[in-house]
């Protein structure tokens, strides 16, 4: 059974970056068969996508975060990381990390498992 | 970019089928996901590719894709599907995943 974890500080003050992890149990980041994503909810909003991480290293992220955001992996740790610079209070959400399934042809992509989210509040 | 409409509430008896739009353009060409997320939880996948069903879901949840509209459609609905929905597709465009808005299920 696929599970994800999220961990990292809850408060975060202004102006400074945010740091979340998430640890992999049950799938091994560096078997190459998925990609794994940050996603985001507001405090009674919906959902949006922060960026996708590869075992390799390569990334994508949302073009309205990409200045901000960084994914990195640890294969060693089966892990993998979120960095958002300069917050503000807008930053303030739920974050989750999840498992990208790819379809055959390559062109659909769906989040399954997710973790349990993780609360971060911006706020000085 | 690709953008997905939901209502923003759908309501329904115990008993009855409840119907979950998402409006696209051209949406019956891509993949649509479908989540279910209860207050306070994160969201699980019921539905993936338009109709098929994960593992441990039930069969009353099921799915369907054509022209600009894809609907998540739940018989027999019980108040514990009382929820937020929430649609999803892969933008290839863009290369990166759009969410819709997400439907209040209420269950009266």
């Amino acid at each position: 059974q696929v599970q994800l974890q999220e961990s990292g500080p809850g408060l975060v003050k202004p102006s400074q970056t945010l740091s979340l992890t998430c640890t992999v149990s049950g799938d091994s980041i560096s078997s190459g068969n998925h990609y794994w994503s940050w996603i985001r909810q507001p405090p009674g909003k919906g959902l949006e996508w922060i960026g996708y991480i590869y075992y390799t290293g390569n990334t994508n992220y949302n073009p309205s975060l990409k200045s901000r955001v960084t994914i990195s992996v640890d294969t060693s740790k089966n892990q993998f990381s979120l960095k958002l610079s300069s917050v503000t209070a807008a930053d303030t959400a739920v974050y989750y990390c999840a498992r990208d399934i790819i379809s055959r042809t390559g062109n659909k992509v769906w989040f399954d498992p997710w973790g349990q989210g993780a609360l971060v509040t911006v706020s000085s | 970019s690709y953008v997905l409409t939901q209502p923003p509430s759908v309501s329904v008896a115990p008993g009855q089928t409840a119907r979950i739009t998402c409006g696209g353009n051209n949406i019956g060409s891509k993949g649509v996901h479908w989540y279910q997320q209860k207050p306070g939880q994160a969201p699980v996948l019921v539905v993936y590719d338009d109709s098929d069903r994960p593992s441990g879901i039930p069969e009353r949840f099921s799915g369907s894709n054509s022209g600009n509209t894809a609907t998540l459609t739940i018989s027999r609905v019980e108040a514990g599907d009382e929820a937020g929905y929430y649609c999803q597709v892969w933008d290839s465009s863009s290369d990166h995943p759009v969410f819709g808005g997400g439907t209040k299920l209420t269950v009266l």
